[in-house]
């Protein structure tokens, strides 16, 4: 089955750290494109990050550069973030997310299989 | 930054057809993606690259994109469409509508 399937999170003191995991199975990790996407509670979805398949290339949104890291591990066909320096408006459900990008004729970016999601919950 | 207006809410009567908008400046241009997310569960995607449905998502589920609007539309709706359904679009980014939470009555 493809599925994603994903693991940490919690509850972390500001300025505090916490890596997330996301272990793929059904297709292979390297070979996509892969994101994290959060969301506050009650709130939309904010892309946070993606890292590029066949390379490290990684890209973040203004608002986690700097703080967060995006990583693979192949050898376990999972996806880490690593979330230093956190804030409180860093809490949020944080997916993991596999995206298909078409970079020619129309560019776009679409999320099609995401994770469960884990909450992360930044307070004193 | 390119923004995405929607409507907060829609409320549709069981079994007739629930329109939801995305607006966006010459959006048409675009390609518009839309997720359902029920309460306490992921976004599941139901339409991508504007008007086409990913596997096991039902016929039901349409959408179109023309101008300054996209629109998902759900026929015969049923009480399990109740959900929030996000648009998303990329603009040199990845950029997602704020919801439009989905009544069915």
């Amino acid at each position: 089955e493809v599925q994603l399937v994903q693991s940490g999170g919690g509850l972390v003191q500001p300025g505090g750290s916490v890596r997330l995991s996301c272990a793929a199975s059904g297709f292979t990790v390297s070979s996509n494109y892969m994101n994290w996407v959060r969301q506050a509670p009650e709130k939309g979805l904010e892309w946070v990050s993606v890292i590029y398949s066949g390379s490290d290339t990684t890209y973040y949104a203004d608002s986690v550069k700097g703080r967060f890291s995006i990583s693979r591990d192949n050898s376990k066909n999972t996806l880490n973030l690593q979330m230093n320096s956190l804030r409180p408006e860093d809490t949020a459900v944080y997916y993991c997310v596999r995206s298909v990008d078409i970079s020619t004729g129309t560019v776009t970016r679409y999320f099609d299989l995401w994770g469960r999601g884990t909450l992360v919950t930044v307070s004193s | 930054s390119y923004e995405l207006t929607r409507p907060l809410s829609v409320s549709v009567a069981l079994g007739q057809t629930a329109r939801i908008t995305c607006g966006g400046n010459n959006i048409g241009s675009k390609n518009v993606h839309w997720y359902q997310q029920k309460p306490g569960q992921a976004p599941v995607l139901v339409i991508y690259r504007d008007t086409n449905r990913p596997s096991g998502i039902p016929e039901r589920f349409s959408a179109s994109n023309s101008g300054n609007t996209a629109t998902l539309t759900i026929s015969r709706a049923q009480a399990g469409d109740e959900a929030d359904y996000f648009c998303q679009v990329w603009d040199n980014r990845v950029v997602f509508g704020g919801g439009t939470k989905l009544t069915v009555l």
